[in-house]
């Protein structure tokens, strides 16, 4: 069946990167968007780009411009979000889900990876 | 960027009861952009309604979607017991940002 499959949580200090990963089956991967959203602690869903998984092209919330990257891995179906210079106020919970094109919704999520940026 | 205000914040309703939420843009969006989402807790989001009224697969018929320009509306018919939740409505346009709502959590009372 088509699924996301996120990492595992992860705990970093404030200054420190980290890099989620989200795997796709069941889908043609190159025939999609990938998108991000993170979610603080009883907060709401806050979009931060989105990434073409045929080109590789990317595009960033400007909150997150400079400071998250989005990648790809097309030979193992496999989208990366890695963002730099964490601060605690990035503690959040980070999903994936994917987009048929631009223009469209939603249909499939991640379950999500749990980051905490503590000291 | 076009901002999204649901309404209310937390609605309080029992089993059976009909549920209405509200979802208001700050500039038009197109009915084809505008989306439904449901959060349990410890979940995440699930599609409902895209193209502001066309159901998701696996999307039961109490739950339909209205609305155009700026006024978008959730209803929910006779709320089941699994229909307790948090609720964000989004516009998904060609042109970023993408932007949701704040969401309304749907409570049992």
């Amino acid at each position: 069946q088509v699924q996301l499959v996120q990492s595992g949580a992860e705990v970093k200090k404030p200054g420190a990167s980290v890099k989620v990963s989200c795997k796709a089956s069941g889908y043609r991967f190159t025939g999609y968007y990938m998108h991000w959203v993170r979610q603080a602690p009883g907060q709401g869903l806050e979009w931060m780009g989105w990434i073409n998984c045929h080109s590789g092209g990317a595009n960033y919330a400007e909150r997150f411009q400079g400071w998250a990257m989005f990648t790809t891995d097309t030979s193992t179906g496999t989208a990366y979000m890695e963002l730099s210079s964490l601060k605690s106020d990035d503690t959040a919970i980070y999903y994936c889900a994917r987009s048929n094109g631009l223009g469209t919704y939603f249909d499939v999520w991640g379950q999500g990876t749990l980051v905490t940026v503590s000291s | 960027e076009i901002v999204l205000t649901q309404s209310p914040g937390t609605l309080s309703l029992s089993p059976g009861e009909r549920a209405t939420l509200s979802c208001r843009a700050s500039q038009s969006v197109s009915s084809t952009s505008l989306g439904w989402y449901q959060q349990k807790p410890g979940q995440a989001p699930r599609l409902l309604i895209y193209g502001a009224f066309i159901r998701a697969t696996g999307t039961p018929d109490r739950f339909s979607g209205s609305g155009s320009g700026t006024d978008f509306t959730l209803t929910i018919s006779r709320l089941e017991p699994e229909d307790f939740a948090v609720y964000y409505c989004q516009q998904y346009g060609r042109s970023p940002p993408l932007t949701f709502g704040g969401g309304t959590k749907v409570e049992i009372k």
